[in-house]
């Protein structure tokens, strides 16, 4: 069981590039979850799916878009990059739209 | 990893002490609140969550207490550990909505 695979681990980007960020799971969960981390802010939900075939705003979702490709999968797209999106993103899963999720190991993005 | 702990309070603590975690929480109609650990380069790890209708709830050296009169989370880590250095999250979440992370404490241990 790898749990929660994301890629790249770093990205470096120039502004208005775009780029898609991966997220697998092989835990079957229906829920995935994808989080922006910045220094003294906690993480800050960007979009989710609570199953497949759904997806839903979070709180920071402006300039992302995301698909939810099949139960395994949920991607994250930048289309058009700016340098307040610098951050690291975080991926996770849960079983149902629940309290114990499983992160992956992070994308450090920067765009310059 | 080393920037997320940029700003963060600090718990310094020495090998083998207890330490407590507090975490002041915001929504009284949270159902449950959820501690998570965070490692330096890695994501966040589920430790333990406690449901709004207990005030108590022990892990394996863990503790979560909750004070629902005063919005207020704690954990306990017994004997602390190297290993326990990282940091730390509370989070609630209520009903079918989306977990809400506090912004963290960092713990150093030393040995």
């Amino acid at each position: 069981n790898a749990g929660v695979t994301q890629t790249p681990k770093f990205q470096v980007l120039k502004t208005g590039q775009s780029m898609t960020l991966q997220c697998a799971q092989d835990m079957n969960h229906n829920s995935m979850y994808w989080y922006r981390q910045d220094p003294g802010m906690g993480l800050r939900l960007i979009y989710y799916s609570a199953s497949e075939g759904t997806t839903d705003k979070g709180e920071v979702p402006n300039g992302y878009n995301v698909s939810r490709l099949n139960k395994r999968e949920f991607s994250l797209r930048l289309e058009s990059a700016a340098p307040s999106q610098t951050s690291v993103y975080f991926c996770a899963s849960s079983a149902d739209r629940g309290r114990e999720q499983y992160f992956g190991p992070g994308t450090r993005l920067t765009v310059t | 990893g080393e920037s997320v702990g940029l700003h963060l309070p600090t718990l310094s603590v020495q090998e083998g002490d207890n330490s407590i975690i507090n975490c002041a929480y915001s929504n009284s109609a949270s159902d449950y609140f959820i501690w998570y650990k965070q490692e330096s380069g890695k994501g966040p790890q589920f430790i333990i969550d406690i449901r709004s209708n207990m005030d108590k709830r022990q892990g394996q050296r863990v503790t979560v207490l909750l004070n629902k009169t005063v919005k207020h989370l704690s954990l306990q880590i017994a004997a602390t550990q190297p290993g326990d250095s990282a940091v730390y999250f509370c989070a609630e979440i209520e009903g079918y909505s989306t977990l809400t992370f506090g912004k963290g404490t960092m713990l150093l241990v030393s040995p």
